[in-house]
Parts: C-alpha cells; sequence; structure tokens
C-alpha cells in the first residue's frame, strides 16, 4: 500500500463545475503539499500546508491533521485547470513522498 | 526572483555521449533536488545537495554524476546512458535541509527532455 493515496486517478468535469481531488496519507508528516503539472510541463507548488485551510483565487486546499486526509478544490472550473494534481508529504526526512497524482480534464 | 531555470529543455544523446543538464536558482535556496519523471509516473528522488554537499543518493547508476559548484548551480553529468534512462530530469531547490528548517517547500525548473538514443 503506498504511503500516499490519491482520489480518484483520473476525472473530467464540466467548465464551471466544482472539483475535489483528495488524499490520504498514512505517515507522519511535518507538510504537505499540492503540486499541479500540465502536460509536458513542469511542476508548480499550489499550497504547502500544515493545518487548517488556505485558499489561492479558485483553488482551496484543506487538511486535517488527526485523520490524516488532505482536499483539493477547484471552483468555477475552467479548461486551464486541467493537469495533473499531485499529493506529496515532507515525512522525517528530507524527501516527499508522493501520491500517484491525479488527471484531471475540464471540458468547455 | 522566484524561479529555478534549467537548461537544456530538449536533449536527445546517444548511448556514448556525454553530456551535461544545468539548473540554477537565485532566491538563497541551500538544498538542491534532481528528480527522474516517467511518463504518468510521480517524480522520482535522485539525489538532494544540502549546504553544497550530497546528502542523499537514491542508489542512483554511476553513469549519473551530480555536482554542486556553487549555492546557485546544480549539475547532472551524464555518461553511457540507456535508451531506459530516457524521462523528464527535475530539478527543485528548498529553504533548507536541517532540523533549523521545519517546512520544506520545494521550487521545480521546468525540468529537460531527455531522449537516449
Amino acid at each position: 500500500k503506498n504511503e500516499v493515496e490519491q482520489s480518484p486517478q483520473n476525472l473530467t468535469a464540466q467548465e464551471g463545475e466544482f472539483i475535489t481531488i483528495n488524499c490520504s496519507y498514512s505517515v507522519g508528516i511535518s507538510a504537505l503539499h499540492w503540486l499541479q503539472q500540465h502536460p509536458g510541463g513542469g511542476i508548480v507548488s499550489l499550497f504547502m500546508l500544515s493545518s487548517g485551510k488556505k485558499k489561492h483565487g479558485r483553488l482551496i486546499a484543506t487538511i486535517n491533521i488527526q485523520e490524516k486526509h488532505s482536499s483539493l478544490h477547484i471552483t468555477a472550473s475552467h479548461p486551464r485547470d486541467s493537469a495533473v494534481y499531485i499529493c506529496a508529504v515532507d515525512g522525517a526526512t528530507n524527501k516527499l513522498i508522493f501520491g500517484t497524482g491525479t488527471l484531471l480534464a475540464v471540458q468547455p | 526572483d522566484t524561479e529555478v531555470t534549467q537548461t537544456p529543455k530538449h536533449l536527445v544523446m546517444g548511448m556514448t555521449n556525454k553530456k551535461s543538464l544545468k539548473c540554477e536558482q537565485h532566491m538563497g535556496h541551500r538544498a538542491m533536488y534532481w528528480y527522474k519523471q516517467k511518463a504518468k509516473k510521480p517524480p522520482e528522488l535522485m539525489f538532494v545537495y544540502s549546504y553544497e554537499k550530497l546528502s542523499i543518493n537514491e542508489s542512483v547508476p554511476s553513469r549519473f554524476s551530480p555536482e554542486c559548484p556553487n549555492s546557485s548551480l546544480l549539475n547532472l553529468h551524464l555518461h553511457a546512458l540507456q535508451p531506459e534512462d530516457s524521462a523528464l530530469y527535475l530539478c527543485a531547490s528548498s529553504q533548507g535541509a536541517d532540523d533549523r528548517v521545519r517546512y520544506n517547500e520545494q521550487f521545480f525548473g521546468p525540468g529537460t527532455r531527455l531522449t537516449v538514443l
């Protein structure tokens, strides 16, 4: 079993829909990261959080440390949001543990 | 400047060639990373440099040789690669890599797409 699990693996949405991507982890962490990667491109850090909730534009990330669970929400989704979204956790060592990613396709 | 730059963007090389990938950051970060990413997979950590010293080598074959000439630069020297080494190579940096820094937000570069023929 992976230390970081994401769901769903694939997600197709219509433009304007509210989207939720989930991440569960089984290790102790100091922080959790949400990353975005467009096809063939580099990785952009969206959020780093250790408690509560963060918001940036149409993106919201929440984390529940007790339940070892985080969600990434996208409001009013747009085709340019189409990308792979990766959850990664910062464990005891100086290494990120990555989830397998969620491929999001937003159709116009 | 909150950017990590990587050159070249694309690289095609034969199995007998020697080439180098370069990474640069000017954020004052003291930890730098090399990752390898195959298609539809998450990045795999290869090396970590902390304060210009190699701190993590994830059992990477010796045909990959990292170098950190100074705190802003990170190179990856390639020699006698195999076709299965074809991948996206990502560089990242973070503020620090010791107990004084609790959070470790990594800033990634755009990557070098490597093809080994």
